[in-house]
């Protein structure tokens, strides 16, 4: 199976702040990569799909780039409903994983 | 309204079963694959299962092979989940989730509010 590690696990940050998210895969996965938002109790979200393409209503302060095995999810100027669990997952195999989570919290 | 809705979570001891369903409504369920995704907080998003839209292709993660099943009904546009030999393990919130676009290999762009699986003595 392929590995998805993010780091780091846990990010303190206050509001305005730009903040960056990685997600390393332990194979090359291509471009095969999605970003979800996680927040207890709801439904996860999807972000970002094939590492960079933002999906349609997501802010545009959320960006994603990289392939191969190194991804980052940055937030610009982070905002209060931003607080919340990312997680990346690649969707190269057929058997899907998750990285660990990264959760951000207030600062 | 386009959604995705679970049932049949709850409390079960170590070594029962349970069937959990998925009720999908305002799209066209037989095109698209589906997934079970269960989160606990100790180790975040875990992916369960996958099954195409009509069902032929089906993909286990190992943590659950030989233990659940997943199926579906396009007809009542339903997916499920039936778990045997549950174990404390198995304790999360379950997921379902669509596959955007056509295919199996694509990201998950719809997800269920989640059913909660209680698996204790």
């Amino acid at each position: 199976d392929i590995q998805m590690t993010q780091s780091p696990s846990t990010l303190s940050a206050t509001v305005g702040d730009r903040v960056t998210i990685t997600c390393r895969a332990s194979r090359s996965i291509s471009s095969w990569l999605a970003w979800y938002q996680y927040k207890p109790g709801k439904a996860p979200k999807l972000l970002i799909s094939e590492a960079s393409n933002l999906e349609t209503g997501v802010p545009s302060r959320f960006s994603g780039s990289g392939s191969g095995t190194e991804f980052t999810l940055t937030i610009n100027s982070l905002q209060p409903d931003d607080f919340a669990t990312y997680f990346c997952q690649q969707y190269d195999s057929y058997f899907r994983t998750f990285g660990q989570g990264t959760k951000v919290e207030i600062k | 309204e386009v959604q995705l809705v679970e049932s049949g979570g709850g409390l079960v001891k170590p070594g029962g079963s349970l069937r959990l369903s998925c009720s999908a409504s305002g799209f066209y369920f037989g095109a698209y694959s589906m997934n079970w995704v269960r989160h606990t907080p100790g180790k975040g998003l875990e992916w369960v299962s996958s099954i195409s839209n009509s069902g032929s292709y089906i993909y286990y993660a190992d943590s659950v092979k030989s233990r659940f099943t997943i199926s579906r009904d396009n007809a009542k546009n339903s997916l499920y989940l039936q778990m045997n030999s549950l174990t404390v393990a198995d304790t999360a919130v379950y997921y379902c989730a669509r596959v955007r676009e056509a295919g199996l290999l694509n990201s998950f762009d719809m997800w269920g509010q989640g059913t909660m699986v209680n698996v204790s003595s």
